[in-house]
């Protein structure tokens, strides 16, 4: 199986600071990466897929990049309704396999 | 509007069964693949099964395989997992989740989830 190990696994920042999660795949896997937003008690949303493509009605303050093995989700200008854990997923192969998560929290 | 609504969660005990279900509507159901993906509490997702527009290709997770099955109606719309010979870390939060139908494994809407919990 395909391991994704998300760093930092904690992120504490401010509204407007530009934040950055890593996701590394522990082999090649191209730009078959998603990303997701969960906040506490709700379902995962779609951010990201193919790497860098934003999912609709996703605002542009979401960013992503990377392939192979080494992946990033950018968040411009933090707003207060970002703060929630954010996940990475491998579409490469079965099975799929998401990221420990990251929790973004307040500062 | 997409609209997955999972019912059947609840209290069982070790090696009992449960069968969860996943409502859908919105969508073109039978046009879908579907998943079943699941979290512990406090813990990350974990992908539990996969089932094809047709119930041609099924897929489990090796942490449920021959004791979990996954099925559908497209008839009525609806998911489906069987679970048996639960144990306590299948105590989980599932979602009932739609595959996008232009990347595999990719996730596009989700239900609101439905807990099971495994307890003597």
């Amino acid at each position: 199986d395909i391991q994704l190990t998300q760093s930092p696994s904690f992120l504490s920042a401010s509204v407007g600071d530009r934040v950055t999660i890593t996701c590394r795949a522990s082999q090649g896997i191209s730009s078959y990466l998603a990303w997701y937003q969960q906040k506490p008690g709700k379902a995962p949303k779609l951010l990201i897929y193919a790497a860098s493509t934003l999912q609709s009605g996703v605002p542009s303050r979401f960013s992503g990049s990377g392939s192979g093995t080494e992946f990033t989700l950018t968040i411009s200008s933090l707003q207060p309704e970002d703060f929630a854990t954010y996940y990475c997923q491998q579409l490469n192969s079965y099975p799929p396999t998401f990221g420990q998560g990251t929790k973004v929290e307040i500062k | 509007e997409v609209q997955l609504v999972e019912s059947g969660g609840g209290l069982v005990q070790p090696g009992g069964s449960l069968r969860l279900s996943c409502a859908a509507s919105g969508f073109t159901f039978s046009s879908y693949s579907m998943n079943w993906v699941r979290q512990a509490p406090g813990k990350g997702l974990e992908w539990v099964s996969y089932i094809s527009s047709s119930s041609s290709t099924i897929y489990y997770a090796d942490s449920v395989k021959g004791r979990f099955t996954i099925s559908r109606d497209n008839a009525k719309n609806s998911l489906y997992l069987q679970m048996n010979s639960l144990r306590a870390e299948d105590t989980a939060v599932y979602y009932c989740a739609r595959e996008t139908l232009y990347f595999d494994w990719l996730i596009d809407y989700w239900g609101q989830g439905t807990l099971v919990t495994v307890s003597s």
